[in-house]
């Protein structure tokens, strides 16, 4: 089966600094990539998502990521990150067809002042 | 909408109980997950279906049971409650076949003493 690997599990940045976080998978064939984000008690929000075509991907609230075949690789970024972005990032994986859908073990973003 | 719904939002059971755990969405999306969160460990896929009367493990599958009878409604099941089921729960309903976003209901914590 499919897997995720995201390398930090804290990242501190301070309010205005660039952000990226690293997601690395390993799934055999074309996989559908997904970032998502939780606020404290919260659920899951979809940021973004990569099914086919280009590489570069737009998401909501600024975000955007690069899928790198070469690297298995869909890391997320954004330019100037907000106080209002610190929260848990997910990472996922999953293939057409199929609803076994792989995450990662989540990000944590603090944002300094 | 409600989009995803699931009850309880909160529960605590003993040892050996057993309880089912609701999830419902008014989107007539073909797929549905369930996931349990853990610190540290992300989310993992405990039970999945790719339509009514089809369902599928995940990574996480024991001491849990799933059916899925109509497209709304995907019940989880806990047989016999151990201290180790305690997490929060999330069902998630997803468009199926080349759309994969998770649409994630509020969660359920739930508390084995």
């Amino acid at each position: 089966a499919q897997s995720v690997t995201q390398p930090d599990i804290h990242i501190t940045v301070s309010e205005g600094a660039s952000l990226e976080l690293r997601c690395n998978y390993s799934y055999g064939a074309t996989p559908y990539l997904f970032w998502y984000v939780q606020s404290p008690g919260q659920g899951l929000q979809l940021l973004l998502k990569y099914f086919s075509g280009d590489t570069l991907v737009q998401g909501i609230k600024g975000f955007e990521a690069e899928f790198k075949r070469s690297q298995s690789s869909f890391n997320l970024r954004k330019p100037s990150v907000h106080w209002s972005d610190a929260a848990e990032y997910f990472c996922a994986v999953g293939a057409r067809g199929n609803n076994d859908m792989r995450f990662g073990a989540g990000t944590r973003l603090t944002v300094k002042p | 909408n409600a989009g995803v719904t699931q009850t309880p939002k909160f529960q605590v059971l003993k040892t050996g109980q057993s309880m089912t755990l609701q999830c419902a969405q008014d989107m007539n999306h073909e797929y549905m997950s369930w996931y349990r969160q853990d610190p540290g460990m992300g989310l993992r896929l405990i039970h999945y279906s790719v339509g009514a009367g089809i369902t599928d493990q995940g990574e996480v599958p024991n001491g849990y049971n799933v059916s899925r009878s109509t497209t709304e409604d995907f019940p989880l099941r806990l047989l016999s409650a151990a201290p180790s089921q305690t997490s929060v729960y999330f069902c998630a309903s997803s468009p199926g076949l080349a759309d994969l976003r998770q649409y994630f209901g509020p969660g359920t914590r739930l508390t084995v003493t």
